[in-house]
């Protein structure tokens, strides 16, 4: 349950205001991946970085801004959101098994971070 | 790109009776299949997994299924337990391009009756 943790768990922000949200796992992985979970939507992948360089950008607005700074760290940058962008944003990491030879392993989440746009 | 389609979006079933969720995707290229169990307030976590080189994995209570040509997959859950309540989610992927997202299924909510 801890190889994945996300900070902070609540966020409450106006449409005005900056915020990150944090990832950091603890499992050796070498890539890792944003997901944004909606009411009545399927889970959504936003971004994905493997061996620390983004690989996928799944046409999310730019006011979403993600950031890997090293394989064990994933961050994303909130600016001038929306009400719709209101949801539970899960960070995911998984063994990237091409970069290592192998097959891509399982991916495993955090435990999400609410976020809530006034 | 990849889409996936779960049925049903609600599942109601007796404790003790078995339970099956299906699946279908749209890309032949998907290879990897896994299957998450979320909890109400909870992270997905993994239960079973299948790849497009078998045709059937079975771990305990939980099997999964495969059908390449007519591309969709199901979950079997065999004598359900109150404890099997949850939001049940599929999802597909290319293995082999390097990391790769998952799409996910929109979710089916799995109820025991006790």
């Amino acid at each position: 349950e801890t190889g994945v943790t996300q900070t902070p768990r609540h966020l409450v922000m106006g449409m005005t205001n900056k915020k990150s949200l944090k990832c950091e796992q603890h499992l050796g992985h070498n890539a890792m991946y944003w997901y944004k979970q909606s009411a009545k939507k399927p889970l959504e992948l936003m971004f994905v970085y493997s061996l620390e360089e983004r690989v996928e950008n799944n046409s999310v607005p730019s006011r979403f801004s993600p950031e890997c700074p090293n394989s064990s760290h994933l961050f994303l940058h909130l600016h001038t959101l929306q009400p719709e962008d209101s949801a539970l944003y899960l960070c995911a990491s998984s063994q990237d098994g091409v970069a290592a030879g192998g097959q891509t392993d399982t991916q495993y989440f955090g435990p999400g971070t609410r976020l809530t746009v006034l | 790109g990849e889409n996936v389609e779960q049925h049903p979006s609600t599942l109601s079933v007796q404790e003790g009776d078995s339970a099956v969720i299906k699946c279908t995707y749209s890309d032949s290229a998907s290879n990897y299949f896994p299957w998450y169990k979320q909890e109400l307030g909870k992270r997905p976590q993994l239960i079973i997994d299948i790849r497009s080189n078998v045709g059937e994995k079975k771990d305990q209570r939980i099997a999964v299924t495969l059908n390449k040509t007519a591309k969709h997959f199901s979950l079997h859950i065999t004598e359900t337990q109150p404890e099997d309540s949850a939001v049940y989610f599929c999802a597909a992927s290319k293995v082999g391009g390097g990391a790769d997202g998952l799409t996910f299924g929109k979710g089916t909510h799995l109820i025991i009756q006790p």
